[in-house]
């Protein structure tokens, strides 16, 4: 079974400090990571995987096997960040490719 | 940028009742899924869908749902006789691959549906 798990619902920090969101998951085989965004009366678009090992946004988030993680982190937080953001995970085992989706972490920048 | 729609953004209707959700993918896009968030709670895997056929469907998609793809735009789901506790946002998302390496998948705005 897959499992993702966001541990904090809501986070708030000021604008330029470091922000990470947790993200921990469960799966027994090889699995693709996540992180989509939705930003206030927008549709959910995905922020960046973990494939990729880019940075969008000043957003960056490495798979951690061994601790089975996925955190998002960025070293600067800007209020444009202020959205709801979701990690996801997709089994390669598994066809159809579904995403699992954790509970999501409301993030809030204050200025 | 092509985008996924969805209509309607809010369907209310009456407990037993059938609904039908529209969704229109990416034009190039060959996968299609459905997804629901009940209010408050996390965003669910309802279906997949790939060549006129379902792929993958979870528990929560029984015997009341089914999906179409009734012409060469249009993704639809239907609910043949709607429970209060079918009340969510339906979401529907597309992409252009699957399978051994997840393409990105690209999410509709929804569709609220509210059961009296």
């Amino acid at each position: 079974a897959q499992r993702v798990t966001q541990p904090e619902k809501l986070l708030s920090v000021f604008k330029g400090a470091p922000v990470e969101l947790k993200c921990n998951y469960s799966y027994s085989g090889s699995p693709e990571l996540f992180w989509y965004v939705q930003y206030s009366r927008q549709r959910l678009q995905l922020l960046l995987r973990h494939i990729s090992r880019e940075s969008i946004k000043g957003f960056t988030a490495d798979l951690n096997k061994g601790e089975t993680s996925f955190h998002l982190k960025k070293p600067f937080a800007q209020e444009e960040d202020s959205a709801m953001y979701y990690c996801a995970l997709s089994g390669q085992e598994t066809s159809g490719s579904r995403l699992t989706f954790g509970e999501g972490t409301q993030l809030t920048v204050n200025p | 940028e092509p985008e996924v729609t969805q209509t309607p953004s809010h369907q209310v209707t009456q407990m037993g009742q059938e609904v039908i959700l529209r969704c229109v993918p990416i034009s190039n896009h060959l996968y299609f899924y459905w997804y629901r968030q009940i209010l408050g709670q996390k965003v669910e895997f309802l279906v997949s869908f790939y060549n006129n056929e379902i792929s993958e469907k979870s528990e929560i998609f029984d015997d009341q749902f089914s999906v179409e793809r009734p012409d060469g735009s249009n993704f639809t789901l239907k609910i043949r006789s709607t429970k209060l506790e079918d009340s969510a946002m339906y979401f529907c998302a597309s992409s252009k691959l699957a399978g051994a390496l997840t393409d990105t998948q690209y999410f509709g705005p929804g569709t609220r549906l509210t059961v009296l």
